[in-house]
């Protein structure tokens, strides 16, 4: 079975902090995705990632960066953490080659709260 | 922009009793509508994908439809267990990079009394 793993199930960091969540697949999936989800709007597309070094951004990157230096880990960055921040962070994986379903692999997610 | 509506927001039904879940979505050039599904406290996990209008997909008690500007969720005799929130999603323009995220719906919240 596909394993899409997440560092922390909850983080609690203060404004003005760095934070690193970091996210394992263990599929040899090319694709990755970090998404947050937040009451009343969804989930909302911040980051993705095609291949090592590659990045795209999605609907909402303001605030965020992402690093891929190894194909199974893909990180998600706040360089300065504010409040809004406080969300849930859900990381993704899906393969180019993969079943016709084209379906995204979801991790646990992180319940990050920024004090 | 593109768009995915679900209806209702919430849905409590008895066990057995049947009913519908409602995603309008506004694309242009579809190419993917997914259906997860999201326990409290978890990721969503993959359901169904639909690509063209008369196209239908079962699970269990779970059938996919769709149509040109909308898709539907049917739950069958629903138990307790398939309480849950039900997240509609398309896929987005191809970004040229190989690799698209989806748009997702609100979400149904379904609840399944015994």
């Amino acid at each position: 079975d596909v394993k899409v793993t997440q560092s922390s199930r909850y983080l609690v960091k203060r404004t003005g902090e760095k934070v690193f969540l970091e996210c394992v697949q263990d599929m040899d999936h090319e694709n990755m995705f970090w998404y947050r989800q937040d009451p009343g709007l969804g989930l909302r597309l911040i980051y993705f990632s095609y291949d090592v070094k590659m990045k795209e951004k999605g609907d909402i990157p303001e605030g965020y960066s992402v690093s891929r230096e190894k194909k199974e880990r893909f990180s998600l960055i706040l360089e300065s953490a504010s409040t809004n921040q406080t969300s849930m962070y859900l990381c993704a994986s899906s393969s180019l080659q993969g079943t016709s379903d084209n379906e995204q692999f979801f991790g646990p997610g992180t319940r990050l709260t920024v004090l | 922009e593109d768009q995915v509506t679900q209806s209702p927001e919430a849905l409590r039904l008895q066990e057995g009793e049947s009913s519908s879940l409602n995603c309008s979505y506004t694309v242009s050039g579809l190419r993917g509508l997914f259906w997860y599904r999201q326990d409290p406290g978890k990721g969503p996990e993959f359901l169904f994908t639909l690509y063209s209008a008369g196209e239908e997909k079962e699970k269990e008690r779970l059938k996919a439809t769709l149509t040109k500007k909308e898709s539907f969720l049917h739950i069958t005799a629903p138990k307790p267990e398939d309480s849950a929130t039900y997240l509609c999603a398309v896929r987005n323009p191809y970004s040229g990079g190989g690799a698209d995220g989806l748009t997702f719906g609100k979400g149904t919240h379904l609840i399944i009394q015994p």
